[in-house]
């Protein structure tokens, strides 16, 4: 079916690290993308989003990349910390009111 | 503000039988936005309601369907249910469910069937 392609590979840092997370998106006419945090038992929680008119957005600890070129995001995790561990999603909201979601990539912070 | 709510949290059903999810959305939300999750085919987009209609599908079968309220809380129901149906179903809400919006997920009712 339909994907942000990312395939769920597993991140391990070291806490204090900084962490990145890529993800290849297909679309090339998605403008919006956000990225999900989602803590085992409970639903996916935003953390930033990027509209493709920019190609860096900086939130609390996070940045998010965006290259249209090659059709890539990336969402990069300052000073890593435990309550950071979680599976990640990136997401581009297409047109049609739907939107894509990648597999996921689940982060490990190690103490 | 109260945040999405989704009701049963867990749910045990046989194969064959049906079942209905409820998820109300984050208060002046009008979209509602339901959602797949299972370990092998990640997070799956069912379908999105505004205003008590459907705008959108994804590609599920007909025995998924769904209805959306006139206070925007929305419905999902599974008929005839399949092992393969065992998943977290989530839903979302947002404003108007544009495409430059995000949306706000529900803690997602887990459903297992046996």
């Amino acid at each position: 079916g339909e994907s942000v392609g990312l395939h769920l590979p597993t991140l391990s840092v070291q806490e204090g690290d900084n962490s990145i997370i890529n993800c290849a998106y297909s679309n090339s006419a998605s403008d919006y993308f956000i990225w999900y945090k989602q803590e085992s038992g409970k639903g996916p929680q935003f953390i930033i989003d990027i509209r493709s008119n920019m190609d860096k957005r900086q939130g609390q600890r996070v940045t998010v990349l965006l290259n249209k070129t090659v059709k890539h995001l990336s969402l990069q995790i300052a000073a890593t910390q435990p309550g950071d561990s979680a599976v990640y999603f990136c997401a581009e909201n297409t047109g049609g009111f739907k939107t894509i979601f990648g597999a996921g990539t689940r982060l490990f912070v190690k103490a | 503000k109260a945040g999405v709510t989704q009701t049963p949290r867990y749910l045990i059903k046989t194969r064959g039988q049906q079942v209905t999810l409820s998820c109300s959305p984050i208060s002046g939300h009008r979209s509602v936005s339901w959602y797949q999750q299972t370990p092998g085919q990640g997070l799956q987009f069912l379908f999105e309601y505004f205003s008590e209609t459907q705008r959108n599908k994804g590609n599920f079968p007909g025995r998924f369907s769904g209805r959306q309220f006139s206070n925007s809380r929305s419905e999902m129901n599974v008929s005839t249910l399949e092992l393969g149906d065992s998943a977290l179903y989530l839903c979302a809400s947002s404003r108007l469910g544009t495409r430059q919006e995000t949306q706000y997920f529900g803690p997602g009712t887990r459903l297992l069937v046996l």
